[in-house]
């Protein structure tokens, strides 16, 4: 059973615009949810992460935002280049230590930035 | 230059046959995890490990085993393996936070 859902599945967006991915979760005592971008033949690498206590969090063109009581998040890519095109995972872990907790990564979004 | 390593980057392997995925890391990483990585599913926990001579069940660790045997090095270990099987495999390093982990360039593996 997926505990965390990613929608859409793949995203296809004009240079320039705005891409929306979206992230939902079960478990009310994920508290840490971490983005991850992969680029095709790569590694998934950490983008920007946000935790429960806060409702956005903004790292350049990247954004978080946060609902805890609809169990939602979604990431917010403005300008959309080209170079984003990749796959987007949301993850999510109950605790911030390694020590306690893993990480429950979603099934993906595959975000096409066309020139 | 590239903090974790995997190898090797293809593998071609048969039914019944004994699969070793290798994993380095010079990130001096206590943490390290094996993940597999199948469309539909995203990225699925393995095993784990908090340091040399640990290993821990992850989500999914049936049909495989895990070896720690250094810091640097995350061995997955495929005793019989099967074509279902068959995916890419991720090894990650981290520390303190579980949600700051470094991934590997990820191994290809088909069981025929």
């Amino acid at each position: 059973q997926q505990q965390v859902r990613q929608s859409p599945q793949s995203l296809t967006v004009w240079e320039g615009e705005t891409a929306i991915l979206n992230c939902s979760y079960e478990d009310s005592t994920f508290n840490y949810f971490p983005w991850y971008q992969q680029f095709p033949g790569e590694g998934p690498a950490l983008l920007i992460s946000i935790s429960s206590v806060s409702d956005k969090k903004e790292d350049g063109r990247f954004t978080i935002f946060f609902n805890k009581r609809e169990k939602k998040l979604s990431l917010h890519i403005t300008d959309s280049q080209p170079g984003d095109s990749a796959t987007y995972f949301c993850a999510a872990s109950d605790k911030a230590s390694s020590s306690f907790s893993k990480l429950v990564f979603g099934q993906g979004t595959s975000l096409s930035v066309v020139p | 230059e590239a903090a974790v390593t995997q190898s090797p980057r293809n593998k071609v392997a048969v039914t019944g046959g004994k699969v070793t995925l290798s994993c380095n890391q010079t990130n001096n990483h206590n943490n390290m995890y094996w993940y597999r990585q199948d469309t539909g599913h995203g990225l699925r926990l393995i095993h784990y490990s908090y340091g040399a001579g640990s290993t821990e069940k992850g989500d999914i660790p049936d049909g495989y085993k895990a070896s720690r045997p250094s810091q640097e090095n995350f061995s997955l270990i495929l005793e019989l393996a099967t074509p279902s099987q068959t995916s890419v495999y991720f090894c990650a390093s981290g520390d303190n936070w579980v949600y700051e982990q470094y991934f590997g360039p990820g191994t290809r593996l088909t069981v025929l």
